[in-house]
C-alpha cells in the first residue's frame, strides 16, 4: 500500500496563476482533508471531506477550492495563487473504526508563490 | 477564545532521560487526544490516541496521560534516544471521524 500520495513534491508559481494540488489514498478511508502547515502557525485546516460527494470549509478556506473526485482522490485548487499561499500543504486520510480518527498523512506539496 | 498551545517551541535533553512534552486547551471538549510525530520535511505520523475517559495509555516507551479536569495532556518518552528528536504535535478531536485540532508542536532534540 502507498498510503497517501501527493503531486507535486514541488511547485513555485507567479502571483496569479492557478495550479491543482493532487491527492489519492488506497486505504479506502472515507475522510480526506488538506491542510496547510506555516512557521510558528502549525497545521491549520484548509477544507475536508468527510465522505465522497461532501465537503466542507476548515478554518483557511479563502483563496482555496476543493473536489472530491472520487473516494480515493482529493484535490485543493488554487484559482489565483498569491503569496501568501506560499506554504506546505498536507493531505490526510482517516476512517472511523478502533482508531477513531486517526489520521494518515501525505509527505506534503512545498509551494512557493512569488 | 479556543485555544490550544504545546507549552515550549523546544526542549532539549540528554540520551537516557525521560522527555515531557506538555499540551494545554481552553474551551474545547475534546472526545479524543491524539499525538503525532513529525521528522523535517516529512508528514506527520500518528503515535498515541487517548479517549477522554481513559487517564493514560502506554506504548513502549511512550506514555501519554489526559486530564479533562486541568484540560491538559502530558506526553512522556521515556529512556529518550538521539532517534527521538522530532516534532511532536498534540491534536484534539472533538467528534471521531472529523477534523483534527492540532498545536504548534514541540522540538524534541536529544543529544548523545
Amino acid at each position: 500500500n502507498a498510503g497517501v500520495t501527493q503531486t507535486p513534491k514541488f511547485q513555485v508559481l507567479k502571483t496569479g496563476q492557478s495550479m491543482t494540488l493532487q491527492c489519492a489514498q488506497d486505504m479506502n478511508h472515507n475522510s480526506m482533508y488538506w491542510y496547510r502547515q506555516d512557521p510558528g502557525m502549525g497545521l491549520r485546516l484548509i477544507y475536508y471531506s468527510a465522505s465522497e460527494g461532501t465537503t466542507d470549509k476548515g478554518e483557511v478556506p479563502n483563496g482555496y477550492n476543493v473536489s472530491r473526485l472520487n473516494k480515493r482522490e482529493f484535490s485543493l485548487r488554487l484559482e489565483s495563487a498569491a503569496p501568501s499561499q506560499t506554504s506546505v500543504y498536507f493531505c490526510a486520510s482517516s476512517e472511523v473504526g478502533d482508531l477513531v480518527g486517526t489520521q494518515y498523512f501525505g509527505p506534503g506539496t512545498r509551494l512557493t508563490v512569488l | 477564545s479556543q485555544k490550544i498551545e504545546q507549552n515550549s517551541e523546544a526542549l532539549n535533553i540528554q540520551e537516557g532521560k525521560t522527555a515531557t512534552l506538555t499540551c494545554n486547551y481552553t474551551n474545547y471538549s475534546p472526545a479524543y487526544l491524539q499525538w503525532y510525530r513529525q521528522d523535517p520535511g516529512r508528514g506527520p505520523v500518528f503515535l498515541l490516541l487517548i479517549r477522554e475517559n481513559e487517564k493514560e495509555k502506554r506504548k513502549e516507551r511512550l506514555k501519554v496521560t489526559f486530564d479533562t479536569t486541568l484540560k491538559q495532556s502530558l506526553f512522556h518518552i521515556t529512556a529518550s534516544q538521539p532517534a527521538d528528536s522530532a516534532t511532536y504535535l498534540c491534536a484534539l478531536d472533538l467528534q471521531a471521524g472529523t477534523a483534527l485540532i492540532f498545536g504548534k508542536g514541540t522540538t524534541l532534540s536529544v543529544s548523545s
